[in-house]
């Protein structure tokens, strides 16, 4: 009865450093979500896994930004030459199915230094 | 102007208020309302999960949507200090992917 894991919970890097986050979503959903969460502001959608279908990846504030799900399982959001504003929480959600509610994990917070 | 909007608060309430908390939206294609709740630290967890407009219960809290207003609300009965927390209204057309839309939540603080 798992739900959505992520690691790490933490993460603290320096600017210009590349990152990897990761994502594990509860067995046998097929949609996985990111978001990100800065102080004081709502969840803002980055990307979308459904399925075997290609990503949604029309929230990715720039090239920096990318992600991949491996087997449609775990996913992974890499970003690459970190900068200052990239500091935020990062979650995770997945669903069964895309029209169904969508389950969180804890998220990762990065800070970049 | 955001696509939705929700009053930051803190609200403060004593223990076994009723509490109402609100978002207001501006895009009539909405049809599938959600309240998160977000305890300091970890993820937005489902609370209610509504279609189109009405009514939903559940134990001491009731989701209401108006659709003709564009406005949902969040009725938590007898509220205890567990409640307190940062309660986040989400929304999504329901047509193809399912890109929510987020409120920036609401801090309830409920003292014993």
């Amino acid at each position: 009865g798992a739900g959505v894991s992520q690691s790490p919970s933490n993460k603290v890097t320096e600017k210009g450093k590349d990152v990897e986050l990761r994502c594990d979503p509860i067995s046998g959903h097929t949609a996985l979500y990111w978001y990100r969460q800065s102080l004081g502001q709502g969840l803002e959608f980055l990307i979308y896994f459904q399925g075997n279908s290609a990503p949604d990846k029309s929230g990715l504030p720039s090239d920096r930004f990318s992600a991949e799900r491996t087997g449609g399982s775990v996913s992974t959001l890499t970003i690459q030459r970190t900068q200052q504003e990239d500091s935020a929480v990062y979650l995770c959600a997945s669903s069964l199915a895309g029209h169904q509610p969508q389950h969180f994990g804890d998220g990762t917070r990065l800070s970049i230094l | 102007q955001k696509e939705v909007e929700q009053d930051p608060g803190p609200l403060s309430v004593p223990e076994g208020a009723i509490v109402s908390l609100n978002c207001t939206y501006s895009n009539s294609a909405f049809q599938y309302f959600m309240w998160y709740r977000q305890y300091s630290r970890k993820g937005p967890e489902l609370l209610m999960y509504t279609y189109s407009s009405g009514n939903k219960e559940d134990g001491r809290f009731t989701a209401q949507v108006d659709k003709s207003s564009k406005y949902i609300s969040l009725f938590i009965r007898d509220s205890q200090p567990s409640d307190s927390a940062t309660y986040l209204c989400a929304m999504t057309s329901g047509t193809g992917f399912q890109k929510l839309v987020f409120g920036t939540g609401t801090r309830l603080l409920v003292s014993p």
